[in-house]
């Protein structure tokens, strides 16, 4: 089936320590993205990605690092910078500009 | 750059009443326009979509939504509300410029339709 898989769904971590969350997609989307859900605040991009090897950063960047090396991947890493990481993160990705963009079922990062 | 509002954060119903929520935009191009939903415990779904064209723009389960371009609105409404609305109401905003790819998402509203 089709699809945008992340994991884990559920992660915990010591403070301090970088984690990465995975995001691989097979619908052949060029477009890839990073937000960030916090209770009250909505959806906040991170980072995203239009085509392989080049990413932009979103309004919240700083403590995140992201790579697309190749089209069906683009993993996030929480760094410990991040000084409130903490939160549920989605994946979603898209065809190309003006599309639909289509979301991944989402990981919860608890640092503890 | 763009940003989008949505101004009811917690909204409650009874069944059968109707439905209104806001969406404010801030950008002065062109732009498409969604909103999405995310049901208790599931993941976000799309909606409906605004592209171009008529700015009314009729979505799933009876939603629809209208653009207003010179109030930069994109309000959701729906006439008759069913306890199985109850959800989170996302309002997003793309700029389309030169294949720009940047969606904003607005603060959410939370549903919540009494039976």
């Amino acid at each position: 089936d089709g699809g945008i898989t992340q994991s884990p769904k559920y992660l915990f971590r010591k403070e301090g320590q970088n984690v990465t969350l995975s995001c691989e997609q097979n619908l052949n989307h060029d477009a890839m993205y990073w937000y960030r859900q916090d209770p009250g605040q909505g959806l906040r991009l991170i980072y995203y990605s239009q085509i392989v090897n080049d990413f932009q950063k979103g309004d919240i960047a700083e403590g995140y690092s992201v790579s697309r090396e190749k089209k069906e991947s683009f993993p996030l890493t929480v760094t410990s910078a991040q000084k409130n990481p903490t939160a549920f993160y989605l994946c979603a990705s898209r065809p190309g500009a003006g599309n639909t963009i289509y979301f991944g079922e989402g990981s919860w990062l608890t640092v503890v | 750059a763009q940003s989008v509002s949505q101004h009811n954060h917690h909204v409650i119903l009874s069944e059968a009443a109707s439905l209104e929520l806001g969406c404010n935009y801030s950008y002065g191009g062109t732009v498409n326009l969604f909103w999405y939903v995310q049901y208790p415990g599931q993941h976000l779904q799309l909606l409906l979509k605004y592209f171009s064209g008529d700015p009314l723009v009729k979505g799933i389960k009876g939603f629809e939504a209208e653009f207003i371009k010179s109030k930069f609105s994109f309000n959701l409404r729906k006439p008759s509300v069913q306890w199985s609305d109850t959800a989170e109401y996302f309002c997003a905003v793309n700029p389309i410029s030169g294949g720009y790819q940047k969606v904003t998402f607005g603060t959410g509203t939370k549903l919540q339709v009494i039976p």
